[in-house]
């Protein structure tokens, strides 16, 4: 059980294109989803955190306008990296919990890499 | 800031052998520290979570301990497999709990020889 699927696993796209990833909950209702960088020998950098039906809460740093989350669904959550330049190019991943607080784990998606040329 | 180290350089260890990593961390509380384990391109997968007021949880092979007056976790793999290798990385929770979100060091990458 608990399992996060992320789609695509990798994305190649022109710089100043769009790009959307999506983070589903498989058999579980994911009501906090988190979306993490990463980049190549370096820690997980936490983005933002979305709560179902809310506005994400970005961390400080990351350009809400840039990195568009939508958490529609209790299932659901996609990261929009809108007008896409080669500096974005890192490795995505999301990350799900069932709970809103407490001490319940992450269950993380299998990421997503992308490249921007 | 608060701030998380893990040991950078690669940790070799020969098969049977107990493989143990640290991490350590300043100017902060946490309610909690995580352990995850990240394969080559993969998200990193749960393995144990210990409490501020508990000083060692076990799983299996697993064993971590946590200090927190030394500000310091170990985390100790007995009798290592090659399928033991991989990226480790220790996460601290919020000070006094609560809201979940983590924050993650940079991990330490274990290689067991066979």
């Amino acid at each position: 059980g608990a399992v996060v699927s992320q789609h695509p696993s990798w994305v190649i796209c022109k710089s100043g294109t769009s790009v959307k990833i999506e983070c589903r909950s498989l058999d579980f209702q994911a009501t906090t989803m988190f979306w993490y960088r990463q980049f190549p020998k370096q820690s997980l950098m936490l983005m933002a955190t979305s709560n179902e039906g809310s506005k994400a809460t970005y961390e400080q740093g990351v350009e809400k306008d840039k990195f568009l989350i939508n958490h529609a669904s209790l299932t659901l959550s996609t990261l929009t990296v809108t007008s896409a330049h080669p500096e974005d190019s890192s490795f995505y991943i999301c990350s799900a919990t069932p709970g809103r607080g407490g001490l319940n784990e992450q269950f993380f998606g299998p990421g997503t890499r992308l490249t921007v040329l | 800031s608060q701030k998380i180290e893990q040991n950078s350089e690669a940790l070799n260890i020969q098969e049977g052998k107990t493989a143990t990593l640290t991490c350590n961390y300043t100017n902060y509380s946490p309610a909690y520290l995580q352990w995850y384990r990240q394969d080559p391109g993969r998200g990193p997968v749960f393995l144990l979570l210990i409490r501020e007021n508990e000083k060692e949880k076990r799983k299996e092979r697993l064993k971590v301990t946590f200090d927190t007056t030394l500000k310091q976790s170990l985390f100790h793999i007995t009798a290592s497999q090659p399928a033991d290798s991989a990226t480790y990385l220790c996460a601290l929770g919020p000070q006094g709990g609560g809201y979940q979100k983590v924050t993650f060091g940079t991990g330490t990458k274990l290689q067991v020889i066979p």
